[in-house]
C-alpha cells in the first residue's frame, strides 16, 4: 500500500529558531500533499494545500512567512516553521494524494514539534 | 466548505461492548468517508472507508455504511477489546483528496 513517512518524528528546538519537516511519498508519486496541525486534544487543522512545482495554498489564519512550504519533487513536500515560538509547539501531520483523481490520501506518522 | 459532527466522547465502554461512534457531515457533492484512528503517541491511521452512497467499509471488526439521505458514517463494532483503545476521527474527503476532521471520540475499553 501507500506510504508515507514523516521525519523527523519528534523535535525540540529553541525560540527564534527554524525547524524543518520533511513528508515523503515513499512508494508512489504524490503531485499533492497536505499539512495539518493537530493541537492537544483537538482535532486536525488543515493548514495548507502543497502543489509539486508551484506554490502552496494556505488555510484562511495560516501565516504563509511563518509556515514555509515547499514541494520542491513529486515524492517530498517539506514543511518550515520559521522563528518558532513555544505557541508553534504541536503535532504536526502531513498527507499525501494518490493520483491526481483518486479522493484517498494516505497520512504520514507525525511530528511533535516543541519550542523551548 | 465541508463540517464533521462527531459524537462527543470520552467513551469508556467495558471489554466485548457494542460501541457506536456517530458521525454525520455537510459536504457539496458526493465525498469519500473515513474513519481514521489515532492510537496514543501515534499519528493517523485509515481504519475505514466508503465512496459511495450505501457502501459499508469495514476492517478489524468495525464497520460504517455511507448513507446519503441522512449525510452519516456511524462506525459500529460488535465487541470491542482493550486494544481498541484510541482516538477515532471520522472525515470526510473532497474530491481534492482534502480532509476534514471531526473533534475526535475518546475511546477506553476496559477489561
Amino acid at each position: 500500500g501507500a506510504v508515507v513517512s514523516q521525519h523527523p518524528s519528534r523535535v525540540i528546538c529553541k525560540s527564534g529558531t527554524s525547524v524543518k519537516i520533511e513528508c515523503r511519498s515513499l512508494d508512489f508519486q504524490a503531485t499533492t500533499m497536505f499539512w495539518y496541525r493537530q493541537f492537544p486534544k483537538k482535532s486536525l487543522m488543515l493548514m495548507a494545500t502543497s502543489n509539486e512545482g508551484s506554490k502552496a495554498t494556505y488555510e484562511q489564519g495560516v501565516e504563509k512567512d511563518k509556515f514555509l512550504i515547499n514541494h520542491a519533487s513529486l515524492t517530498l513536500s517539506t514543511l518550515t516553521v520559521t522563528s518558532a515560538h513555544p505557541e508553534d509547539s504541536s503535532f504536526y501531520i502531513c498527507s499525501a494524494r494518490v493520483g491526481q483523481t483518486n479522493t484517498e490520501a494516505f497520512f504520514g506518522q507525525g511530528t511533535r514539534l516543541t519550542v523551548v | 466548505g465541508n463540517s464533521v459532527t462527531q459524537m462527543e466522547g470520552p467513551v469508556t465502554l467495558s471489554e466485548e461492548a457494542f460501541l457506536t461512534i456517530n458521525c454525520t457531515y455537510t459536504a457539496t457533492g458526493y465525498p469519500s468517508l473515513f474513519w481514521y484512528v489515532q492510537y496514543p503517541g501515534e499519528g493517523l491511521q485509515l481504519l475505514l472507508k466508503a465512496t459511495k452512497a450505501d457502501d459499508k467499509g469495514s476492517n478489524k471488526g468495525f464497520e460504517a455504511t455511507y448513507r446519503k439521505e441522512t449525510t452519516s458514517f456511524h462506525l459500529e463494532k460488535g465487541s470491542v477489546q482493550v486494544s481498541d483503545s484510541a482516538v477515532y476521527f471520522c472525515a470526510p474527503h473532497t474530491n481534492a483528496g482534502k480532509s476534514t476532521f471531526g473533534d475526535g471520540t475518546t475511546l477506553t475499553v476496559k477489561p
